[in-house]
């Protein structure tokens, strides 16, 4: 079955850096484009990023572009989310998710979530 | 950015009634939209992909259709684990979330 592991999270003062890591395993990992949602405590669901199954086409959300970068590694089964310049509203529950669709270049819909992982960005 | 626009924000219903979740988008999204459940404490659950296909093992009392800007969810008879929070979701320019309807129970 689709399992989807996130770690790295993590209190975190403003202005600082955090690395999101996703183990995926259940399915062929390099075959599908992989997502990262946030959560914030209490509040809705925003998209952050999504890559192509090859790496090779990155897509951000404003609110993150050009501080947050997302990454893969086929060979280790793993998505990452590198997070900089980190802000209080960036705080929240961070999700790596799967997308539905195989060999697709944009995102599309997610059908397997992980259990997520906290940022908390204070002083 | 596509705006979704979700209404109304909670809805007050009983087990066995009729449910009719609203999602607007600013623009046009075609057919490019999901619906999502989530509950307390767990991840998203996806329902309803490309505005009317039930993902795989969603129960048929979940349906869901509109293209363009409207869309509908409907429940037809509310059980006990139907009260969530939902949440649409479109894919035809970038991909944004609505804000949330939390079906609550009267």
């Amino acid at each position: 079955q689709v399992q989807l592991v996130e770690s790295g999270g993590g209190v975190v003062q403003p202005g600082g850096s955090l690395r999101l890591s996703c183990a995926a395993s259940g399915f062929t990992f390099s075959s599908y484009g992989m997502h990262w949602v946030r959560q914030a405590p209490g509040k809705g669901l925003e998209w952050v990023a999504f890559i192509r199954y090859d790496g090779s086409n990155k897509y951000y959300a404003d609110s993150v572009k050009g501080r947050f970068t997302i990454s893969r590694d086929n060979s280790k089964n793993t998505l990452y989310l590198q997070m900089n310049s980190l802000r209080a509203e960036d705080t929240a529950v961070y999700y790596c998710a799967k997308d539905t669709r195989n060999y697709y270049g944009s995102g599309s819909y997610v059908d397997y979530w992980g259990q997520g992982t906290l940022v908390t960005v204070s002083s | 950015e596509i705006v979704l626009t979700q209404s109304p924000a909670t809805l007050s219903l009983s087990p066995g009634e009729r449910a009719t979740l609203s999602c607007r988008a600013s623009q046009s999204v075609s057919s490019y939209l999901a619906w999502y459940q989530q509950k307390p404490g767990q991840a998203p659950r996806l329902l309803i992909y490309d505005a009317s296909n039930r993902a795989t093992g969603i129960p048929a009392r979940f349906s869901g259709s509109g293209s363009g800007t409207d869309f509908t969810l409907t429940i037809s008879s509310l059980e006990p684990e139907d009260f969530a929070v939902y949440y649409c979701q479109q894919r035809s320019k970038g991909i944004t979330f609505g804000q949330g309807t939390r079906l609550e129970i009267k």
